[in-house]
């Protein structure tokens, strides 16, 4: 069964990257029909779609944060990873890695790993 | 600021049927299909509908869900005390080349 697992720091200061890595296992992340992708929520809000990519490498980010995301794939890994630049203490919640197949909702959660931006 | 509108909180007693609500444009629920997602307090969100009315494996068929125009609705039949919990609606919106996810409904069970 598919897994996936987020990993990267749990503290990022204000105008820094925040990069975070979202292992796969259990399969493949090669998959010509899945897409990847990340998921936020800040603390006691709502679900908020950073951006997904799909095999082929076709990216869709966020318009309101698309300045600002990176969202790519390394296969080698089977990993799939963010990085968002500039970061406030608006960035600041538990951010998911998540996969879905085209033409469906997203299908396979990681656990979410919490981000706090503070100086 | 979401571009999906849900009620804030929904509620019903055990047994009963609770319905909630996601209004769009045409852009999204107009063009699009719709999924819901339940989270539990304290753990990530799961797919309960995928494409409008179509159930994932293991997803009980107490939960369903319908689109007309550019709404949409989730119905809970049979309503449990395990039933307490955020739900979103979702969409790909075509004019930002984005999914987007409702506003959010927490569904209580008195």
């Amino acid at each position: 069964q598919l897994q996936l697992q987020e990993s990267g720091p749990g503290l990022v200061k204000p105008s820094e990257t925040l990069s975070l890595t979202c292992t796969v296992s259990g399969g493949s992340i090669s998959s010509s029909t899945d897409y990847w992708g990340w998921i936020r929520q800040p603390p006691g809000k709502g679900l908020e779609w950073i951006g997904s990519i799909f095999y082929s490498g076709s990216t869709y980010y966020n318009p309101s944060l698309k300045s600002r995301v990176t969202i790519s794939v390394d296969t080698s890994k089977d990993q799939f990873s963010l990085k968002l630049s500039s970061v406030t203490a608006a960035d600041a919640g538990v951010y998911y890695c998540a996969k879905g197949v085209a033409g469906h909702g997203v299908g396979v959660w990681g656990q979410g790993t919490p981000v706090t931006v503070s100086s | 600021q979401s571009v999906l509108t849900q009620p804030p909180s929904a509620s019903g007693t055990p047994g009963q049927r609770v319905t909630i609500s996601c209004s769009g444009s045409r852009s999204n629920i107009g063009s699009n299909t719709v999924n819901w997602y339940q989270q539990l307090p304290g753990t990530a969100p799961k797919l309960l509908i995928d494409n409008n009315n179509q159930w994932p494996s293991g997803v009980p068929d107490r939960f369903s869900g319908s689109k007309s125009g550019t709404s949409a609705s989730l119905a809970i039949s049979g309503l449990q005390s395990e039933d307490e919990a955020d739900y979103y609606c979702a969409a790909w919106d075509g004019s930002l080349n984005s999914y987007v996810f409702g506003t959010g409904t927490n569904v209580i069970v008195l």
